[in-house]
């Protein structure tokens, strides 16, 4: 595998499941990062690891609950999501997560339903 | 105001056409400048950075004017696989490095 691979690229789920988002990435980057992508809306940057620390959390609601074990994984834990959440959710890396020039690599993304 | 603004489109344009897209932004702190392409249903890829001097890669010249706050794209004899949604993205610092995408301008190529 390379570049960064994200599972599962597509998932339905109710109001009341819980589910998980999963992101690895082969380039040896110490950086990592969730975004989420409306329709016609810019990438909102939800969450920021850099060497498996979380550095920035963007106001995100509390059922988003990510997870970064090593600087190669990253989860994303889903809880009583609301429809409003049904979105592109995209997972990138970069070399570092600091440094004016900071080259992000996506993944494919995870296209969620919330029913 | 947003902090990166840019038109939406869709441009249409027909091969070999030249076209440009416009991008501003609001915070004087911006540091950084790309361009990256989205395909539709795709994830985003690095286009080109943005240099102060301006730079070209093949039919494609990046601007940035800061006077003014704003980078360009220009595509120039476009092809049908220029069809794509082209988002600009600002690297600013505020205590730390914050990356911000553009909703992006969306591009259609005819034959």
């Amino acid at each position: 595998e390379t570049g960064v691979t994200q599972t599962p690229r597509h998932l339905v789920m109710g109001m009341t499941n819980k589910k998980s988002l999963k992101c690895e990435q082969h380039l040896g980057h110490n950086a990592m990062y969730w975004y989420k992508q409306s329709a016609k809306k810019p990438l909102e940057l939800m969450f920021v690891y850099s060497l498996e620390e979380r550095v920035e959390n963007n106001s995100v609601p509390s059922r988003f609950s990510p997870e970064c074990p090593n600087s190669s994984h990253l989860f994303l834990h889903l809880h009583t999501l609301q429809p409003e959440d049904s979105a592109l959710y995209l997972c990138a890396s970069s070399q570092d997560g600091q440094g004016a020039t900071n080259e992000q690599f996506f993944g494919p993304g995870t296209r969620l339903t919330v029913l | 105001r947003k902090e990166v603004e840019q038109d939406p489109g869709p441009f249409n344009v027909p091969e070999g056409a030249t076209v440009a897209f416009n991008c501003t932004y609001s915070n004087s702190a911006s540091q950084s400048f790309f361009w990256y392409r989205q395909d539709c249903r795709k994830e985003p890829k690095l286009l080109m950075s943005v240099y102060s001097s301006g730079n070209e890669d093949g039919r494609f010249t990046a601007q940035l004017n800061r006077a003014s706050q704003y980078i360009s794209l220009l595509i120039r004899d476009s092809k049908l696989s220029d069809s794509a949604t082209y988002l600009c993205v600002v690297r600013l610092y505020t205590g730390g490095f914050k990356t911000i995408f553009g909703a992006g301008t969306r591009l259609f190529v005819k034959a």
